[in-house]
């Protein structure tokens, strides 16, 4: 059972557009989000994260949305430059109520920006 | 800060034997963990360790695995009489703990089992 559900595998922007990427989840016991990406051949890399007390999280050109009553988030990339293309992972975790740092990752979505 | 690394990058090993990983998280970093993945999914928890102390395994984690930190710096997982379902990548990655959550993961390590 997939607590963490990205359901869109890939997603094609233009360059210089907004990119959104979009993911739900089904255990009300997290309370603490990730995103990560990665490229092939490597493992992911951190890019921002946002616990249940905001709604927002912003850093440059990323910016993280959470809607705790809808129990979805949102990562928005602007403007969506090239080497944005990877896959990125939608990640969750019960940090704070349960004090459990482990990761439950989404499956994905393949991100292609267009020139 | 030389980042998580791991070892082997990539191992090819019979269905069968027994395989050992390295992970060398980055320095100070108290938590180290071990995740997998395969072909289409996110990675999959199997285990972490808060320095020497391994606090949670997985499910996921059968009898074949085992996984030390002996001084809470490095750690290895083995997997004993390898299958050809542990063919995966196996990623580590560890963070500062005490506040600091994000996790730093290495490069992986892919296994096929033939």
């Amino acid at each position: 059972d997939q607590q963490v559900k990205q359901n869109s595998p890939s997603l094609s922007v233009q360059e210089g557009r907004i990119s959104i990427l979009n993911c739900d989840y089904t255990n009300s016991m997290f309370d603490y989000f990730l995103w990560y990406k990665k490229y092939p051949a490597e493992g992911p890399t951190f890019l921002i994260s946002i616990s249940s007390i905001k709604d927002k999280n912003e850093d440059g050109r990323f910016t993280v949305f959470l809607n705790k009553s809808a129990k979805h988030l949102s990562l928005h990339i602007v403007p969506s430059q090239p080497g944005d293309s990877a896959v990125y992972f939608c990640a969750a975790s019960a940090l704070f109520r349960n004090r459990d740092d482990k990761i439950i990752f989404g499956k994905g979505t393949r991100l292609h920006i267009l020139p | 800060d030389t980042g998580v690394s791991q070892d082997p990058r990539h191992k090819i090993t019979k269905r069968g034997q027994n395989v050992t990983f390295r992970c060398d998280p980055i320095s100070e970093h108290n938590r180290l963990y071990w995740y997998r993945q395969t072909l289409g999914q996110g990675p999959e928890f199997l285990t972490y360790f808060q320095n020497e102390a391994q606090l949670e395994k997985s499910r996921l984690l059968s009898d074949r695995f085992s996984a030390e930190r002996p001084k809470g710096s490095f750690s290895t997982l083995e997997i004993q009489r390898t299958e050809q379902g542990d063919s995966a990548m196996y990623l580590c990655a560890s963070s500062l703990g005490g506040g600091s959550y994000e996790q730093y993961f290495g490069p992986g390590t892919r296994l096929t089992v033939t």
